[in-house]
């Protein structure tokens, strides 16, 4: 099984370009996360969704837009890429907790983005 | 404020000794404390979950200790080795589904 898989793993953007970022897990996981990562930060939940054709925000929304068509992919947009969205983008998976048997977080290799 | 705190923000060992890294937390409610490790240029990797009600959990060298009540996990990695330098990221999951993570302890084994 190849876990999470996130691409592309490094680009670099205009300010005011679009881009998707695209994130594939073979482990039928219903849950699917977003975060980014900023030097001397935490983890920041950008977006997440718990199962197919759903989704929701999370602590740093703005900016992004997420969509989950299929169960193994979660799609990450950015509709117009400013300086601030500079960061190391990663996507995790996870299956539903069930009753005291909490499930761990996959998470991809990320992917590092710089918008100029 | 739900928070997470980690200490100390960096750490370097020698090869073969032992060292302990510390957690403490403001998270409410509280639903279950992670230890990850973070290699660099890697995403992080699952070491531990702990409930309130389990007070250590190990994983090979990796040992994870919980006090809820004063509300500190700790994490005790025995016998160093050079693969151990990594950043070691504490998570605490509120009941909803939500986490809060640590900054990390960035932790360099020398030989």
């Amino acid at each position: 099984n190849a876990g999470v898989t996130q691409t592309p793993k490094f680009r670099v953007l205009k300010t005011g370009q679009s881009m998707t970022l695209l994130c594939a897990q073979d482990m039928n996981h219903e849950y699917m996360y977003w975060y980014r990562q900023d030097p001397g930060m935490g983890l920041r939940l950008i977006h997440y969704s718990v199962g197919e054709g759903t989704t929701a925000k999370g602590e740093v929304p703005d900016g992004y837009n997420v969509s989950r068509l299929k169960k193994q992919n979660f799609l990450l947009g950015l509709e117009s890429a400013a300086p601030s969205q500079t960061s190391v983008y990663f996507c995790a998976s996870s299956f539903l907790a069930s009753g005291q048997s909490y499930q761990p977080q996959h998470f991809g290799d990320g992917t590092r983005l710089s918008i100029l | 404020k739900n928070q997470v705190e980690q200490s100390p923000q960096s750490l370097i060992i020698l090869e073969g000794k032992n060292c302990t890294l510390q957690c403490n937390y403001t998270v409410s409610p509280f639903s279950n404390l992670r230890w990850y490790k973070q290699d660099t240029g890697r995403g992080p990797v699952s070491l531990t979950i702990m409930t309130f009600s389990e007070n250590t959990k190990s994983n090979g060298r990796y040992t994870a200790t919980l006090d809820a009540d004063t509300k500190q996990s700790s994490l005790h990695i025995t016998a160093s080795q050079l693969s151990d330098s990594a950043s070691y990221i504490c998570v605490v999951s509120a009941y909803g589904n939500q986490f809060y993570f640590g900054t990390g302890t960035s932790l360099t084994v020398i030989p």
